[in-house]
């Protein structure tokens, strides 16, 4: 089955830092790459997503890329805010569901 | 437009007791999934409905997990009996299409789960 690593564990930017997390995947046949946002105490919330005939996608500070020959994709968040400090986790879709399998997550602390 | 509810937000068990949680999605979506969440990890799918039938159930433990979703609406997971390590958190997700579309899984709050 698919397996999903991602990297770092733990990220700490200041305001208005970058910020990127790696994740790659190990099943080729994987065509779906959502990120989700998880705060404390909530379910995890969708943030963007790209599909493997897509090697980009932006959205305002948030953009994604996807490398299918590496088998990786990365989130950048620009501009990072106070807001966006929670855990990011990364997934990728495969199969004949739309069954997830989700990286291990990123806990990303933005400071004053 | 509602969101997808979970009950209880919280519970707290011994081992070996039975517990079940309750899931009503987003209403009008076809695909219904579990997943549990152990603390530090990224959530893990259990069972996956397509109105009422099951897509994929290969990561549930059947000994002691179960899940229906009558009448293709609201769904209930129970565990009967728990054991100390299904302490996690257990999260319902529902998605407006059938279970091939790649399409946005809109997750609940969550159960938190504690087994003593």
């Amino acid at each position: 089955g698919e397996n999903v690593e991602q990297h770092p564990s733990t990220l700490s930017v200041q305001e208005g830092d970058s910020a990127v997390i790696k994740c790659t995947y190990s099943d080729s046949a994987s065509n779906y790459f959502p990120w989700y946002k998880q705060e404390l105490g909530k379910g995890p919330q969708l943030i963007i997503d790209i599909r493997s005939n897509v090697g980009e996608k932006k959205d305002q500070r948030i953009a994604v890329t996807l490398n299918k020959t590496a088998k990786h994709f990365s989130l950048h968040i620009t501009e990072t805010q106070p807001e966006d400090s929670a855990v990011y986790f990364c997934a990728g879709v495969t199969g004949g569901g739309n069954k997830l399998t989700f990286g291990t997550g990123t806990q990303l602390k933005v400071e004053l | 437009e509602a969101g997808v509810a979970q009950s209880p937000r919280y519970k707290i068990i011994e081992k070996r007791q039975s517990v079940a949680f309750w899931c009503n999605p987003i209403s009008g979506h076809a695909t219904l999934y579990w997943y549990q969440q152990i603390l530090g990890q990224g959530p893990k799918l259990l069972i996956q409905f397509q109105n009422n039938g099951v897509v994929d159930d290969s990561q549930l433990p059947k000994d002691r997990f179960s899940a229906e979703r009558l009448k293709g609406v609201d769904s209930t997971l129970k565990i009967q009996p728990a054991k100390l390590e299904d302490s996690a958190v257990y999260l319902c997700a529902s998605s407006p299409g059938l279970a091939g579309r790649r399409e946005t899984q809109y997750f609940g709050p969550g159960t938190r789960l504690l087994v003593l």
